[in-house]
């Protein structure tokens, strides 16, 4: 069945990095952008990044611009968050989620040519950042 | 960058009721680019509605969707036990994109 499985949360100190990773199966991954969402305790779903089917276009939150690299290996039909100066406010669970849309364009230009949402999600990995 | 606002922040509701959740926009959206999600505690958000409208795969036709421009609403027709969670609504904005949430409606049983 289709499906994704978040790994590589933890507890990290602040400024320090962490690595989340997530499989996919049951679908060509290689078809298809991914995202990354978080969640901290208590609060609602926050978009952290967004990669296209290739890798050749990756788009980030401003809050995590500069720190945080999305990115993907399909021949192993994974997905990754690098994150680095981790804050306290990165604590939260850290979802993977696939988008179902076909998008054109690159550069600033990542268009879908109809947004179908993102319709499979995993379960979560937590991330804590505290001293 | 586009801000939604949703509201009710809570709706108390009993099964069987008709629940309306409103999300609007601080400024025009496509309704190709407008989504929304269901989420339970404890579980990953579920896509309920996409292109405002349009019912997801295995979504129960009690749920839809409706609106344009600002102003769209998720509507439950019936509700039954296990549509009390919280739904969120999401749109994709571009140059560059940004995929925005709501800050949720807290669906509870009355």
């Amino acid at each position: 069945q289709v499906q994704l499985v978040e790994s590589g949360g933890g507890v990290v100190q602040p400024g320090r990095s962490l690595r989340l990773s997530c499989a996919a199966s049951g679908f060509t991954f290689s078809s298809y952008g991914m995202h990354w969402v978080r969640q901290a305790p208590g609060k609602g779903l926050e978009w952290v990044a967004v990669i296209s089917y290739d890798g050749s276009n990756k788009y980030y939150a401003d809050s995590v611009k500069g720190r945080f690299t999305i990115s993907r290996d399909n021949s192993k039909n994974t997905l990754y968050l690098q994150m680095n100066s981790l804050r306290a406010e990165d604590t939260a669970v850290y979802y993977c989620a696939k988008d179902r849309s076909y998008y054109y364009g690159s550069g600033s230009y990542y268009i879908p040519y109809y947004y179908y949402g993102m319709d499979v999600w995993g379960q979560g990995t937590t991330v804590t950042v505290s001293s | 960058e586009i801000v939604l606002t949703q509201s009710p922040g809570t709706l108390s509701l009993s099964p069987g009721e008709r629940a309306t959740l409103s999300c609007r926009a601080s400024q025009s959206v496509s309704s190709s680019y407008l989504a929304w999600y269901q989420q339970k505690p404890g579980q990953a958000p579920r896509l309920l509605i996409y292109g405002a409208s349009s019912r997801a795969t295995g979504i129960p036709d009690r749920f839809s969707g409706s609106g344009s421009g600002t102003d769209f609403t998720l509507t439950i027709s019936r509700l039954e036990p296990e549509d009390f969670a919280v739904y969120y609504c999401q749109q994709y904005g571009s140059s560059p994109p940004t995929y925005t949430f709501g800050q949720g409606t807290k669906l509870e049983i009355k």
